[in-house]
């Protein structure tokens, strides 16, 4: 399994729908990960960290599966604004490693 | 709101030319990363550094490029001699430490002609 893996989409969606990305990763000992956003020609930008089982903050819902490997964005009431690509991060091998994983990215599109 | 800024934004050079990036990371913030972005890679880290000793540069082609941090608001990446295949926005993020979030600065566009 690759460290960090995601599908490319795109993901074309209307405005109002919800959409769901997974992700699976390969180094069991990770404790923290997070999504982040990137916008075209932009830099990566924080989204969600995810801790424990998950994190919710407003319309955008976080949720991790241990057991099988695997983290989940989930995006109610999808917006315009929010077309962009969300990058799964997971930390580097070994406890306590400063390095982040980046997935490649899932692109979103949403259309009026 | 503090934020990690990067000169230049833009790059266009010939090959063989020397090319320096500069990175200036948040105020407290005790780890830096280069990273690259392309199409076909993604995100790819370079190196990085933790109270400015670098702690791992296995990701850059070391014939080529250096990564420094001559004080704790400067790090450089410079490549030298620059190649079309070097071709990429290249970010640097800072960050906490261990398992923290990563906070990227707007990236340098280089093109290699």
């Amino acid at each position: 399994r690759k460290e960090v893996e995601q599908d490319p989409g795109p993901f074309n969606v209307p405005e109002g729908a919800t959409v769901a990305f997974n992700c699976t990763y390969s180094n069991s000992a990770s404790q923290s990960f997070f999504w982040y956003r990137q916008d075209c020609r932009k830099e990566p930008k924080l989204l969600m960290s995810v801790y424990s089982s998950g994190n919710e903050d407003g319309r955008f819902t976080a949720q991790l599966n241990r057991a099988s490997q695997y983290i989940s964005l989930l995006i109610r009431d999808s917006k315009l604004s929010d077309s962009a690509t969300y990058l799964c991060v997971v930390p580097g091998r070994g406890a306590g490693s400063y390095q982040l994983t980046f997935g490649k990215g899932t692109k979103l599109s949403v259309i009026p | 709101d503090a934020r990690v800024t990067q000169t230049p934004r833009h790059k266009v050079t010939e090959m063989g030319q020397e090319v320096t990036m500069r990175c200036q990371p948040i105020l407290g913030h005790n780890t830096v990363f280069w990273y690259r972005q392309t199409m076909m890679q993604g995100l790819e880290l370079l190196a990085y550094f933790r109270n400015r000793a670098p702690l791992d540069d296995s990701g850059m082609p070391k014939d080529r490029f250096s990564a420094e941090m001559p004080d704790a608001t400067l790090a450089t990446l410079k490549i030298q001699p620059s190649e079309p295949r070097d071709s990429a926005v290249y970010f640097c993020a800072s960050g906490l430490g261990p398992s923290y979030e990563q906070y990227f600065g707007p990236g340098t566009r280089l093109t290699v002609t």
